[in-house]
């Protein structure tokens, strides 16, 4: 009921190509889904998020595209480059209940730009 | 320092020792939360800390972990008779609140191994 899938499990793009992450959740009481990015040796950073009421949000190259009836969402990174190279999860969390900040994260993506 | 510090950045201890994880949260950060992340996995939500209290200690995977924030700012995270399976990066986060939707704000970690 809590989990949140994340395919695939690692990503090779060349540069200037989209990148896509797809996640699958199961807890209806999920509301507010962000994404992020982690560099190695690094915490994980928010890249963008998004809440139901909405099908898509963009910001710069990053646009998160969001399907409530199929509990799909998915990040698509537009013109990627080398410097996008690092581990995504997508994450889910009931912020309309206890916290927002008490989230469930994906697996995690690998991805790699080619130059 | 501007960010979420946490210390000590690296661990080694030995089955059965007790240790303890620092979390020094961005000034006037009421939220504090603490992650654990294994090697190729998604961060697992451990507990959160909405000012000196502890709101949600439902992660916490047994006895043996504990975790204070005494003066609503510093929190420790306290691991007794650790095992080889406790060996993780722990991650601290802090947000400005719990119920908005706001950014959480991730250290580097603290990485114990357990010989």
């Amino acid at each position: 009921q809590q989990q949140v899938k994340q395919s695939p499990q690692s990503l090779i793009v060349q540069k200037g190509g989209i990148s896509i992450i797809n996640c699958a959740y199961e807890n209806t009481a999920f509301d507010y889904f962000p994404w992020y990015q982690q560099f190695p040796g690094k915490g994980p950073a928010l890249l963008i998020a998004i809440r139901p009421d909405v099908s898509e949000k963009k910001e710069g190259r990053f646009t998160i595209s969001f399907n409530k009836s199929a509990k799909q969402f998915s990040l698509h990174i537009m013109d990627s480059q080398p410097g996008d190279s690092a581990t995504y999860f997508c994450a889910a969390s009931n912020a309309g209940g206890t916290s927002y900040g008490k989230l469930t994260f994906g697996q995690g993506t690998i991805l790699t730009v080619h130059p | 320092g501007a960010g979420v510090s946490q210390t000590p950045s690296n661990k080694v201890t030995e089955k059965g020792k007790y240790v303890e994880l620092r979390c020094d949260p961005i000034s006037g950060h009421t939220a504090l939360y603490w992650y654990r992340q294994s090697l190729g996995q998604g961060p697992e939500f451990l507990i959160y800390f909405q000012g000196t209290g502890a709101a949600d200690d439902s992660g916490l995977p047994n006895d043996r972990f504990f975790a204070v924030r005494p003066e609503g700012s510093v929190s420790t995270l306290k691991i007794q008779r650790t095992e080889r399976g406790d060996s993780a990066v722990y991650l601290c986060a802090s947000s400005l609140g719990t119920m908005n939707t706001g950014e959480l704000f991730f250290g580097e970690g603290s990485r114990l191994t357990v010989l």
